[in-house]
């Protein structure tokens, strides 16, 4: 398996346009995570799917921030409009409940908004 | 609440030397205990976990730790360091029960020196 793909690896984008970071999770996997991470705020939850279906979005910034999980091989985080604040590596994870739960993490996605 | 405490920001090792990372934790109930290790410019790769069971738990690179309920903490070590071991390492929590949230600690960066 390649491990979790997401793309793009960098996006830097002007604020105010509209963002999407892309992931397809390792096959076989029903949960997904998307994970955002700052020097100042460390790695925080944004929202988890579980079969494709949203579970827990509580760490959702705010309303310009939205996710989806169409099927099981891949999603999307939309951010809109983008703000400078928004300026972070954003991280996709899968996992399932089979021997524990660990997570395979993907290489990120380094967003600028400038 | 789950919540994950890495009281170090840093921990400076010479090469060859023990090394020791510590994490304390809260959750309700049982634990899922984890140690995750993050390259620069990479994702988080899984390093271990404690489950159930023996309270020494070994994982890649010759890392282990030690899962020590009455003092709910989950210290990380190796008996020699090397170098290429200089990286930021998370500790990780989940509730046995209710949910597949995971909560991640701040981070420790270790520098090994030669």
């Amino acid at each position: 398996d390649a491990g979790v793909i997401q793309s793009p690896r960098h996006e830097v984008t002007e604020m105010g346009q509209e963002v999407t970071l892309r992931c397809k999770p390792i096959s076989g996997h029903d949960y997904l995570f998307w994970y955002r991470q700052t020097m100042m705020r460390g790695l925080e939850l944004l929202i988890y799917f579980n079969n494709n279906v949203p579970i827990d979005d509580s760490g959702m910034p705010e309303d310009r921030f939205s996710a989806k999980m169409p099927n099981a091989s891949f999603s999307t985080l939309k951010i809109q409009p983008s703000e400078p604040r928004d300026s972070a590596v954003y991280f996709c994870a899968s996992s399932s409940l089979t021997g524990g739960g660990g997570y395979t993490f993907g290489s990120g996605t380094r967003l600028t908004v400038v | 609440a789950q919540s994950v405490a890495q009281p170090e920001d840093q921990v400076n090792v010479a090469e060859g030397n023990p090394l020791t990372v510590k994490c304390t934790y809260s959750v309700s109930g049982n634990p899922y205990l984890f140690w995750y290790v993050q390259y620069p410019n990479r994702g988080l790769q899984f390093l271990l976990k404690y489950i159930t069971g023996d309270n020494l738990v070994k994982g890649s690179y010759g890392f282990e730790a030690e899962f020590n309920k009455s003092q709910t903490s989950f210290h990380l070590k190796k008996p020699s360091a090397l170098v290429s071991d200089s990286a930021l390492y998370f500790c990780a929590v989940r509730a046995v029960t209710g949910g597949f949230k995971t909560i991640f600690g701040a981070g420790t960066r270790l520098f090994v020196k030669a």
